[in-house]
């Protein structure tokens, strides 16, 4: 079993509409969750970081993190085709090194 | 620009060749790890620098590779006699070492062995 897992898609929505990305992992020693924005050819951006079980929110995004089922999600408000990238979510355990974790990533097409 | 930066970009070897691909973090922070990137995958460890001393390597990290950061500024990582599993993108992150700081990653070097 991979530590981290995401549904790759493609997924394909039109303009506006809301948009769920979903990730698993298995170890409950993961304490940081983060998603990253990758657009074809780049290196991952950042998009946002929790601690904690619960939501945050930044603009159009919200991250919510339940680590009793050990599921994370990202949600995407008013998609726009500026959001067509490849979405990792990602992990860590703080330890001497702080390696992150990476899903394998789930593709997402924002059709105008 | 304050971001990462890598060169090259591109790489187009030969088997067998050694490349050398090199990794400008911001200037502020002192951690850099390396990450290998296939299709289709997400980024995965190779190895952790903290200033100059290479802390942590993933096994993924066979014999012919190599990573240096001499000065605790710029790193380099060589791969030694190329293969053509090793094509891949190459991407480098640094963060600060102060606080749960998140890794900012570069562009990438996207190798390809013939």
């Amino acid at each position: 079993q991979k530590e981290v897992e995401q549904d790759p898609g493609p997924l394909s929505v039109p303009e506006g509409a809301i948009v769920s990305l979903n990730c698993t992992y298995s170890n409950s020693a993961f304490q940081y969750f983060m998603w990253y924005r990758q657009y074809s050819r780049k290196g991952p951006e950042l998009l946002m970081y929790t601690y904690s079980s619960g939501n945050k929110e930044d603009g159009r995004f919200t991250a919510q993190v339940d680590k009793s089922s050990k599921y994370i999600s990202l949600f995407i408000r008013d998609s726009q085709p500026s959001d067509s990238a490849t979405y990792l979510c990602a992990t860590m355990m703080k330890t001497s090194y702080d390696k992150v974790i990476f899903g394998p990533g789930t593709s997402l097409s924002v059709i105008p | 620009d304050t971001g990462v930066s890598q060169d090259p970009r591109h790489k187009i070897t030969k088997r067998g060749q050694n490349v050398t691909f090199r990794c400008d973090p911001i200037s502020e922070h002192n951690r850099l790890y390396w990450y290998r990137q296939t299709l289709g995958q997400g980024p995965e460890f190779l190895t952790y620098f903290q200033n100059e001393a290479q802390l942590e390597k993933s096994r993924l990290l066979s014999d012919r590779f190599s990573a240096e950061r001499p000065k605790g500024s710029f790193s380099t990582l060589e791969i030694q006699r190329t293969e053509q599993g090793d094509s891949a993108m190459y991407l480098c992150a640094s963060s600060l070492a102060s606080s749960t700081d998140t890794q900012y990653f570069g562009p990438g070097t996207r190798l390809t062995v013939l």
